[in-house]
């Protein structure tokens, strides 16, 4: 069954760390991922999808497809990167967009 | 324009009301998206207009009944919703219902259920 997996509920690092959300999936089409941010009291918005191959607010990830992974990093965390980040799938075969669980980072000073 | 309008931003109705959550775009997305999110956890998807046609129906109670008058426009009818159905509604939008390229999303309507 097709799935997003984001193993830690809370990721907690100092300010300057890297970071690194982790993100799995189960589909058996091809896959397009993506990364949603929210920051607090905010909307729900795009970060970053893979077909785009881009580096937005220093962020970026790379698509596994041997591993299944969508890992989200940041070489250098910042404060105001503190925010809920949702990985997300879009499968072609349904035309359907679902999120993992979520991944709470907060970044301390 | 490349937001998402979602009104009200705030509902609390009863359980015998009827009442309507409106969400607007104009962007020219050809796609429009209702989520439901519950606290602490993820936006789940409720239902899917491709071309201002219904197309996914994630088996949602009759209680929810969306609406989508034109390609700018979706509503979703509320009535005679449970307490467990507060929640924020999200809309989103896309550019078509065919591909993914990324949805935009409004900023949402927490509905209470009294």
């Amino acid at each position: 069954a097709q799935r997003v997996t984001q193993p830690e509920k809370l990721l907690s690092v100092f300010k300057g760390a890297p970071v690194e959300l982790k993100c799995n999936y189960s589909y058996s089409g091809s896959p397009e991922l993506f990364w949603y941010v929210q920051y607090s009291r905010q909307r729900l918005q795009l970060l970053l999808r893979h077909i785009s191959r881009e580096s937005i607010k220093g962020f970026t990830a790379d698509l596994n497809k041997g591993e299944t992974s969508f890992h989200l990093k940041k070489p250098f965390a910042q404060e105001e990167d503190s925010a809920m980040y949702y990985c997300a799938l879009w499968m072609d075969s349904s035309y359907k967009l679902i999120f993992g669980s979520g991944t709470r980072l907060l970044v301390r000073p | 324009d490349t937001e998402v309008t979602q009104t009200p931003k705030h509902l609390v109705m009863g359980m015998t009301n009827k009442k309507s959550l409106k969400c607007e775009q104009h962007m020219g997305h050809r796609a429009m998206y209702w989520y439901k999110q519950k606290a602490k956890k993820p936006p789940e998807l409720m239902f899917v207009y491709s071309y201002e046609k219904l197309s996914i129906n994630e088996s949602v109670p009759s209680r929810f009944s969306p609406e989508c008058p034109n390609s700018s426009l979706l509503n979703l009818h509320l009535h005679a919703l449970q307490p467990e159905d507060s929640a924020l509604y999200l809309c989103a939008s896309s550019r078509t219902g065919t591909g993914g390229g990324g949805y935009t999303f409004g900023s949402g309507t927490r509905l209470t259920v009294v």
